[in-house]
């Protein structure tokens, strides 16, 4: 099993709900990222968690919430988002300890009204 | 800074033809490149991943090759499909022992694949 499974695949919201996007692998591996991408423009690092801790913050504002409740699960909890927050949200999972191949889910793609 | 700038940004290729796309990186010290074909809306799906002591690596129809000293790398694509219509990511890491590394995105080559 090569997958990373995100849900929703697609979420419309209010700029003042509270929503929350799901990501899991079982790959095993202890590495995981979310990443922010729109049109036409490469993926941006968000947050990195290696080992069930968050190891990477790009300054990202904090209606962005990240969790690592458990090896298999990432959660990035939403807040307040402005309509410029409107991307693809992409989860991705690594090995932690080895330089090794990225994995990335399908994206959920999120629009902020 | 680490960067990675890929040429062309966009192609358009008839069905059948082979294309080849660029990637020229100043990621330092380096430890492997990555290429990656993503649909629109899609998440990126991974076709060759090489370390520095590689010089070529297929997955059926793609090609990939790595100069480390010029610091460039290749995608050749073969007899292009209409599905091959996709963008290209090269995406390089950096070489970091013990914990996840942050990865380079190049902007990517948007290529098009007519009939």
């Amino acid at each position: 099993d090569t997958e990373v499974t995100q849900t929703p695949k697609h979420l419309v919201m209010g700029m003042t709900n509270k929503k929350s996007l799901k990501c899991e692998q079982h790959m095993g591996h202890r590495a995981m990222y979310w990443y922010k991408q729109k049109a036409k423009k490469p993926p941006e690092l968000m947050f990195v968690y290696s080992y069930e801790k968050l190891s990477i913050n790009e300054s990202v504002p904090s209606r962005f919430s990240p969790e690592c409740p458990n090896s298999s699960l990432l959660n990035l909890h939403l807040h307040a988002l402005q309509p410029e927050d409107s991307a693809l949200y992409l989860c991705a999972s690594s090995q932690a300890d080895r330089n090794t191949e990225a994995f990335f889910g399908q994206g959920t793609r999120l629009t902020v009204v | 800074k680490n960067q990675v700038e890929q040429s062309p940004q966009s192609l358009i290729i008839l069905e059948g033809k082979n294309c080849t796309l660029q990637c020229n990186y100043t990621v330092s010290p380096f430890s492997n490149l990555r290429w990656y074909k993503q649909d629109t809306g899609r998440g990126p799906v991974s076709l060759t991943i090489m370390t520095f002591s590689e010089n070529t690596k297929s997955n059926g129809r793609y090609t990939a090759t790595l100069d480390a000293d010029t610091k460039q790398s290749s995608l050749h694509i073969t007899a292009s499909q209409l599905s091959d219509s996709a963008s290209y990511i090269c995406v390089v890491s950096p070489q970091r022992a013990g914990t996840a590394s942050k990865l380079t995105f190049g902007t990517g080559t948007r290529l098009q694949v007519m009939l």
